[in-house]
């Protein structure tokens, strides 16, 4: 089992720039999110996706769009990228039911700069 | 709007010390309490909470939930420099919003041997 995997781990990107963050797990969990952490701070949710098909907004969704390629991927898509977002992203599963929750499992990070 | 409020935001103690992290919230239709380790990667799970009074305990720490004043609170004895880290507290709410976790800012504890 390899839990959740991200890709890339590290990028630099330029003001204006596009890039797709990768995620993908291995559990059979229904739910997927993203999430971005600041220095000093906590995590902010981005997007997340309740099951396969569905995609809802957090937070902080702006300069954001995500798609739940199915039930294993989540993907994060900057259209834009502005240096304001630059950051540490994480992707997180979990499983959840009607009534009763588990906790989230999350993957390594990618660490991105935007200049 | 969800908020959680985790204080203090940092703490410096010596090993073998005694620590308590706190952990307040406001949020609509609650469900449960997490609690989560996280050492410069991602954050790692250690207890969930969703009934006021139980106590959850994992070798040195514990955790428990008071529903009526909304916190929490996280118990770590005889503190060892593997548990330097950052703690994070999240709840999730019930409905429409399941499926969401709010996080607070987190405390940084750093033991020194």
């Amino acid at each position: 089992n390899a839990g959740v995997t991200q890709t890339p781990k590290f990028q630099v990107l330029k003001t204006g720039q596009s890039m797709t963050l990768q995620c993908a797990q291995d559990m059979n969990h229904n739910s997927m999110y993203w999430y971005r952490q600041d220095p000093g701070m906590g995590l902010r949710l981005i997007y997340y996706s309740a099951s396969e098909g569905t995609t809802d907004k957090g937070e902080v969704p702006n300069g954001y769009n995500v798609s739940r390629l199915n039930k294993r991927e989540f993907s994060l898509r900057l259209e834009s990228a502005a240096p304001s977002q630059t950051s540490v992203y994480f992707c997180a599963s979990s499983y959840k039911g009607p009534g009763y929750s588990y906790e989230q499992y999350f993957g390594p990070g990618t660490r991105l700069t935007v200049t | 709007e969800d908020k959680v409020v985790q204080s203090p935001l940092s703490l410096v103690v010596h090993e073998g010390d005694t620590v308590t992290l706190n952990c307040s919230y406001e949020v609509t239709n609650f469900r449960s309490l997490l609690w989560y380790k996280q050492e410069k990667k991602a954050p790692t799970f250690l207890f969930m909470l969703t009934s006021s009074g139980i106590e959850k305990k994992s070798g040195r720490l514990s955790s428990i939930l008071d529903k009526k004043e909304l916190f929490s609170i996280l118990n770590i004895t005889a503190t060892q420099t593997g548990d330097s880290a950052v703690y994070l507290c999240a709840v999730e709410a019930r409905g429409t919003n399941a499926g969401k976790s709010t996080f607070g800012d987190g405390t940084t504890l750093t033991v020194k041997p």
